[in-house]
């Protein structure tokens, strides 16, 4: 699986939009791109993912860049539940995921 | 969202005895689950990947005879700690995909702490 890389951590004021970046510049042709996040003690849960078109559903949107090297996962409104650890994970469709480092986003009020 | 229900959630055992965790798919079947491990203030780390009806493939590093996993029906995984020592505390954590999605679902994780 291709590996990506996310900011360590960042931080997002409630009721702003909050914009995860993650490059993925290895990323191969039948890899999608997933999102999940972890809340504190417990399993993951899973947000959206794309192959190359830009994907929109409750939770957030994706936006992945034409050449497919990097994306950018919205959530449009934030609030002090989203704070949480989000993975960024290359993987085809079979299931495995590889975890990565993520991005801790904290949400302030 | 399909549910992955994990059970117990938290178990506390002696040194030297066995766990089981178990991995249940509530409404869908999934043709594999896999198993993880988390370490405080550290990423999850795939330890198996587990068919229905075949033999798990452990990751590098992962003792298969350690961490016995049985994959017997479309709806349930378990994951057996055989002689569990201290350093065997983790955060377990299932994962399963159905043969009809592309994303796969997570169990709530199990919180297993050796004494």
């Amino acid at each position: 699986d291709a590996k990506t890389t996310q900011p360590t951590s960042m931080d997002c004021a409630e009721g702003r939009a909050a914009n995860l970046p993650c490059n993925h510049s290895t990323i191969s042709g039948n890899e999608y791109v997933y999102w999940y996040r972890q809340i504190h003690s417990q399993g993951p849960q899973y947000i959206i993912h794309g192959l190359k078109n830009n994907e929109t559903n409750e939770m957030a949107s994706l936006i992945i860049t034409e050449d497919r090297k990097s994306s950018t996962l919205i959530l449009p409104h934030a609030t002090l539940r989203d704070t949480a650890v989000y993975y960024c994970i290359a993987a085809d469709q079979g299931g495995k995921l590889i975890f990565g480092q993520g991005t801790e986003l904290s949400v302030k009020p | 969202g399909a549910v992955v229900s994990q059970h117990p959630s938290r178990v506390i055992c002696k040194s030297g005895t066995s766990v089981k965790i178990e991995c249940r798919s509530l409404d869908f079947q999934a043709t594999t689950m896999f198993w993880y491990r988390q370490f405080p203030k550290q990423s999850l780390m795939l330890m198996a990947t587990s068919n229905e009806g075949s033999k798990a493939t452990y990751e590098q590093g992962v003792e298969k005879d350690k961490f016995l996993i049985n994959h017997a029906s479309l709806t349930l995984s378990t994951l057996t700690v055989t002689s569990a020592h201290p350093e065997d505390s983790s955060f377990y954590i299932c994962s399963a995909i159905d043969r009809g999605n592309t994303e796969a679902f997570f169990g709530q994780g199990t919180r297993l702490t050796v004494v």
